[in-house]
């Protein structure tokens, strides 16, 4: 069964204290592993796709990676604008997104 | 522009009633979706749509229809509406298949009492 696992579900940064969001993922037949940025009563925005193993994609202070098990989004020296929701999504043989339950990340100033 | 419009916005209504969500992409898109997210910030897909293909989840009531005039358009259809149903309802667009990136409207908050 296809699944997507995110950790940690929470996750409080000092301003300028880098880390990491971890999304764990089982699919048959990867065609694309997205992070996407959700702010409180608005959809998701889409940030990056990746799609094979040792891919790395980065957006300003974003940078997400890919295994074959696992992706990484990574965020340094972030700022309180970066406090949102960061959902990971795969999207396999099934042709449909599964999305993880997501990390919702505050950045203290 | 808004890429993504889905109207309305805030939708309370009735155990029982029936209710549409209209969506709307500028975009030029293939590909439009219909997601749930529930009480759990979840999100789950009920539908895509593409080129007359519509994909179903299968554990989406038949309560729910998706109705497409055009390509640039996917509504949601919901008869007898009941508590549980009560969510954020996003619809979004890609420009491909499940494989490329989708964009979603901002979401129609609906409430049934």
């Amino acid at each position: 069964e296809d699944q997507v696992t995110q950790s940690p579900e929470a996750l409080r940064l000092q301003e300028g204290e880098s880390s990491s969001l971890n999304c764990s993922y089982t699919v048959s037949g990867l065609r694309g592993l997205f992070w996407y940025r959700q702010d409180p009563g608005k959809g998701p925005e889409f940030l990056f796709t990746l799609y094979s193993a040792g891919e790395e994609k980065e957006k300003e202070r974003l940078k997400a990676t890919l295994t074959k098990k696992e992706s990484f989004l990574h965020i340094t020296a972030p700022k309180p604008e970066d406090s949102a929701t960061y959902l990971c999504a795969h999207s396999g043989s099934a042709r449909q997104l599964t999305f993880g339950s997501g990390t919702q990340l505050t950045v203290l100033p | 522009d808004t890429a993504v419009s889905q109207t309305p916005k805030y939708l309370v209504t009735q155990m029982g009633n029936d209710k549409s969500i209209k969506c709307e992409q500028n975009l030029g898109h293939d590909t439009m979706y219909w997601y749930k997210q529930d009480s759990k910030k979840f999100l789950k897909i009920m539908f895509s749509y593409n080129n007359k293909e519509l994909i179903i989840n299968e554990t989406v009531p038949n309560r729910f229809s998706p109705k497409s005039p055009d390509k640039a358009h996917l509504n949601l259809h919901i008869n007898s509406l009941e508590l549980g149903d009560s969510a954020v309802y996003f619809c979004a667009s890609s420009p491909g298949g499940s494989n490329t990136e989708a964009f979603f409207g901002q979401g129609t908050r609906l409430t049934v009492v």
